[in-house]
């Protein structure tokens, strides 16, 4: 599994309030991913990151940031939580190859599954 | 916008029948890969395909990449009940680094 744990497991949060999830790897990969999940939709992703301090938006980033100050965690948050972000939430590691050579198999961490009230 | 298509989006067998997800991309890919997910749990890499029809094999799984890199499929043979579960295709944003772009999957689920 890459090593990849995500915190909180599962989140109530009520429309309005801030919430912070977390995505910890163990293993120094550079690229990480944020990705959403909801029936009918698959996959789509979030924001993703390239390396401390370097991040970049996906298809689905309006209400949510992100920020990756050491390399092995990296962070979303909803600042503002509304009820179109109740999801599961995962987070998904690149195995970088030598030479910056990016690998395109993804690993995902157990999910964060958030619900807005 | 580039797009990646699987159908069909549920497929319901009997334990033992052979089952087929197709994947279509709006774009040619210069690889494409496949993920299963069991219910209540995460996507799992399977598998990268990469030439022009290539053909991989796992067991009684069989991955195809079309011709002209747009399309793949994914044929179980005599299903079983631990092949319950959804399959994801993705395949790379074109021109930004290691970003995919996922299928919306194909639930499978088998009846023993």
């Amino acid at each position: 599994d890459a090593g990849i744990t995500q915190s909180p497991r599962h989140k109530v949060t009520e429309t309005g309030t801030p919430v912070t999830l977390r995505c910890h790897q163990t293993e120094n990969h550079r690229y990480m991913y944020w990705y959403r999940q909801d029936p009918g939709h698959g996959l789509r992703l979030i924001h993703y990151s390239y390396g401390v301090k370097d991040t970049d938006k996906g298809e689905v980033s309006d209400g949510y940031s992100v920020s990756r100050s050491k390399t092995e965690d990296f962070l979303l948050t909803l600042e503002s939580a509304t009820s179109s972000q109740t999801s599961v939430y995962f987070c998904a590691i690149s195995l970088s190859g030598l030479a910056g050579v990016i690998s395109y198999e993804q690993y995902f961490g157990p999910g964060t599954r958030l619900t807005v009230t | 916008g580039q797009q990646v298509m699987q159908i069909p989006q549920y497929q319901h067998v009997q334990e033992g029948e052979d089952f087929t997800t197709y994947c279509n991309s709006s774009t040619t890919l210069s690889n494409i890969q496949w993920y299963k997910q069991r219910p209540g749990g995460h996507p799992v890499f399977l598998i990268q395909l990469v030439k022009s029809g290539e053909v991989k094999k796992q067991k009684r799984l069989t991955f195809q990449f079309g011709e002209a890199k747009k399309n793949s499929s994914l044929h179980i043979t005599a299903t079983q009940t631990t092949d319950v579960g959804t399959y994801f295709c993705a395949g790379p944003l074109y021109n930004q680094g290691g970003k995919l772009i996922f299928g919306q999957g194909t639930e499978l689920s088998v009846k023993p």
